[in-house]
């Protein structure tokens, strides 16, 4: 079963707004991380955040993690065209060394 | 190599027939994960190696698909008597830890 599952699955939005996706998942965590993928192919990875960490930022990106309701969000503030991607959460379950991930949610940024 | 290398990029295989997909991980990175994705679809863990452990195996769909790595180098990723069902982009990737994956471009296979 998937560990993660993203929300919403697709998000159309106006460049230069913000971007917010969820990803909810299952059992206890060391990590989670989110990739971007474009074009269906190779993933990239965009950042990780520890169990023990609650935010995170890299440039136009912000991470928040909720263990205690096994959540997570990625904000993209100032959406650009190339952001158009599709956007994955990956977990590893404790005591575990692989990652599960979501569906993903299909992001699209209209110029 | 500067990335992880896959390869074939595009295989159209008949069903019934063998196929077996190569991956090159990055020299140095000791874990390596198979996954597939289905058009559309997330990506499903299929199998991992880690450095000379027995490797996870937990995700392999059946006993048609069975991977091989020597040490830590190249892993093929092999498919006996192949289904339609079987078509997806099968990528792998490669870490030192688990502070983030580096993905191939995946191999594109379709079942015909």
């Amino acid at each position: 079963s998937q560990q993660g599952e993203e929300d919403p699955q697709a998000l159309s939005i106006q460049e230069g707004e913000n971007a917010t996706m969820n990803c909810s998942y299952k059992t206890s965590i060391n990590n989670l991380q989110w990739y971007r993928q474009n074009s269906g192919r190779g993933l990239v990875h965009l950042i990780l955040i520890r169990s023990n960490e609650r935010e995170k930022h890299s440039g136009r990106l912000r991470v928040t993690l909720d263990t205690s309701k096994k959540s997570s969000s990625l904000l993209i503030t100032a959406s650009r065209a190339a952001d158009t991607a599709s956007y994955f959460c990956a977990t590893d379950a404790t005591g575990t060394y692989k990652y599960i991930f979501g569906t993903g949610t299909r992001l699209k940024v209209l110029a | 190599g500067a990335g992880v290398s896959q390869s074939p990029s595009n295989k159209v295989t008949e069903k019934g027939k063998d196929v077996e997909l190569r991956c090159d991980p990055i020299s140095g990175h000791t874990a390596l994960y198979w996954y597939r994705q289905r058009l559309g679809q997330g990506l499903e863990f299929l199998i991992y190696f880690q450095g000379n452990s027995a490797p996870d195996k937990s995700g392999l769909p059946s006993d048609r698909f069975s991977a091989e790595r020597t040490g830590e180098s190249v892993s093929t990723l092999t498919i006996q008597r192949t289904q339609q069902e079987d078509s997806a982009v099968y990528l792998c990737a490669s870490s030192t830890t688990s502070w983030g994956y580096t993905f191939g471009s995946g191999t594109r296979l379709t079942v015909v």
